[in-house]
């Protein structure tokens, strides 16, 4: 299994309040990913990462923020969380080639009351 | 833009029976690659198989197998003689070559319940 690790993998919190998820892999790829699940919507892209502190919007990417600042790290920052932001955070990672596979992290189940 | 549509939401199966999932995709690239993943109730996602837009051919692994066509943009999955443990939410995706960093687009996601 790709050494992926999301933290925590359940929170619950308050609307109004920030909220950083934490993706740590193990396998020295260059772009990690972050998506969010949602029923009716499969996986949607939230941002990306190309490599230390490169980073880009996926479609999904209003109300969150991004950081980068070890290959190994990729965080994820809710900066005021709201409602809509309840839902469960996968954290991929790749080696960039388009034909390999991304791997996932076992998820984050996050709930904003 | 891509796209990818799995229009069957739900699919309730005997065991035993086979069972085909259906995944449509839209691009403009000529270049792409397909997969599936499989979601269990555990909730991770599990990597099941890569195809490129330039090999047309069938892949079968054990009671598993893909049939991809260009020409009606489809991407399904069959499952034969279906078991209980088959039963999860599985994905089609899509990455296109031209998409930097590899980005991969969801379909919807179907889900699989296999009855004994």
């Amino acid at each position: 299994d790709a050494g992926i690790t999301q933290s925590p993998r359940h929170k619950v919190t308050e609307t109004g309040t920030p909220v950083t998820l934490r993706c740590h892999q193990t396998e020295n790829h260059r772009y990690m990913y972050w998506y969010r699940q949602d029923p009716g919507h499969g996986l949607r892209l939230i941002h990306y990462s190309y490599g230390v502190k490169d980073t880009d919007k996926g479609e999904v990417s209003d109300g969150y923020s991004v950081s980068r600042s070890k290959t190994e790290d990729f965080l994820l920052t809710l900066e005021s969380a709201t409602s809509s932001q309840t839902s469960v955070y996968f954290c991929a990672i790749s080696n960039g080639r388009v034909k390999q596979p991304q791997h996932f992290g076992d998820g984050t189940r996050l709930s904003i009351l | 833009a891509q796209k990818v549509t799995q229009a069957q939401t739900e699919i309730s199966v005997v065991e035993k029976e086979d069972v085909t999932l259906d995944c449509v995709y839209e691009t403009r690239d000529t270049t792409y690659y397909l997969f599936w993943y499989k979601q269990p109730p555990s909730g991770e996602l599990v990597f099941l198989i890569r195809r490129n837009s330039f090999d047309e051919q069938n892949e079968i692994s054990g009671r598993y197998s893909w049939n991809f066509q260009k020409s009606t943009s489809s991407f399904n999955f069959t499952i034969t003689a279906s078991q209980v443990v088959d039963s999860a939410v599985y994905f089609c995706a899509l990455s296109e070559a031209e998409t930097s960093g590899s980005r991969l687009t969801f379909g919807e996601g179907t889900q699989l319940t296999v009855n004994p």
